[in-house]
């Protein structure tokens, strides 16, 4: 089935620490988001890629960094630079309207 | 730019109750309108969508009509069960801006209580 895979579900990081969340889709979608959840903030965008090799800040990129080498695979890290990581991370891929969201990484700083 | 807002939760319903979550928009042109729905520590999932004016989407009970004269997308249902209870997101895609990017609403928690 086609899908799209966010790995860990859960992660721990150190304060100064950088840390990756992996996303991975097979629906052959060109474009993928990642978002930002926190509670009573609804979805805040970080960053967004159209197509392999170019992606756009969005909303809330500071401390966030992306990559989009393969039309699969869109991970996110984030940096120290981050000044408050902890939140619920949520990516997704779209044709054109349709979007499929995956199902989420819980990032904890300890 | 562009924004929704949606009624603040939470909201605390006792099951077989009416449902009313508010939402109304802000933006140019004519929007495609979305509501999600997240359950617990899952993503989200597209519950219905109305893409012109006076359009009605509707999915698993679950409705909304697009009012373009009120600028609104208020999610109804006749009558909530306990496997309902969820975060409800309203949400709007404005074509020609060269992406299909979402922009949402903060979220509205329901729970439904037996």
């Amino acid at each position: 089935d086609g899908g799209i895979t966010q790995s860990p579900k859960y992660l721990f990081r150190k304060e100064g620490q950088n840390v990756t969340l992996s996303c991975e889709q097979n629906l052959n979608h060109d474009a993928m988001y990642w978002y930002r959840q926190d509670p009573g903030q609804g979805l805040r965008l970080i960053y967004y890629s159209q197509i392999v090799n170019d992606f756009q800040k969005g909303d809330i990129a500071e401390g966030y960094s992306v990559s989009r080498e393969k039309k699969e695979s869109f991970p996110l890290t984030v940096t120290s630079a981050q000044k408050n990581p902890t939140a619920f991370y949520l990516c997704a891929s779209s044709i054109a309207e349709s979007y499929t969201f995956g199902s989420g990484t819980r990032l904890t700083v300890v | 730019g562009n924004s929704v807002t949606q009624m603040e939760g939470p909201v605390t319903l006792s099951e077989e109750a009416f449902l009313t979550i508010n939402c109304t928009y802000t933006a140019t042109g004519y929007p495609s309108l979305f509501w999600y729905v997240q359950y617990p520590g899952e993503g989200l999932q597209l519950l219905l969508k109305a893409t012109k004016a006076d359009d009605k989407g509707s999915n698993k009970g679950f409705e909304a009509t697009y009012r373009k004269e009120t600028t609104s997308f208020h999610l109804e249902k006749g009558s909530v069960q306990v496997s309902d209870s969820a975060v409800y997101f309203c949400a709007l895609i404005r074509p020609g801006a060269g992406s299909y990017q979402l922009t949402f609403g903060k979220g509205t928690k329901l729970s439904v209580i037996p």
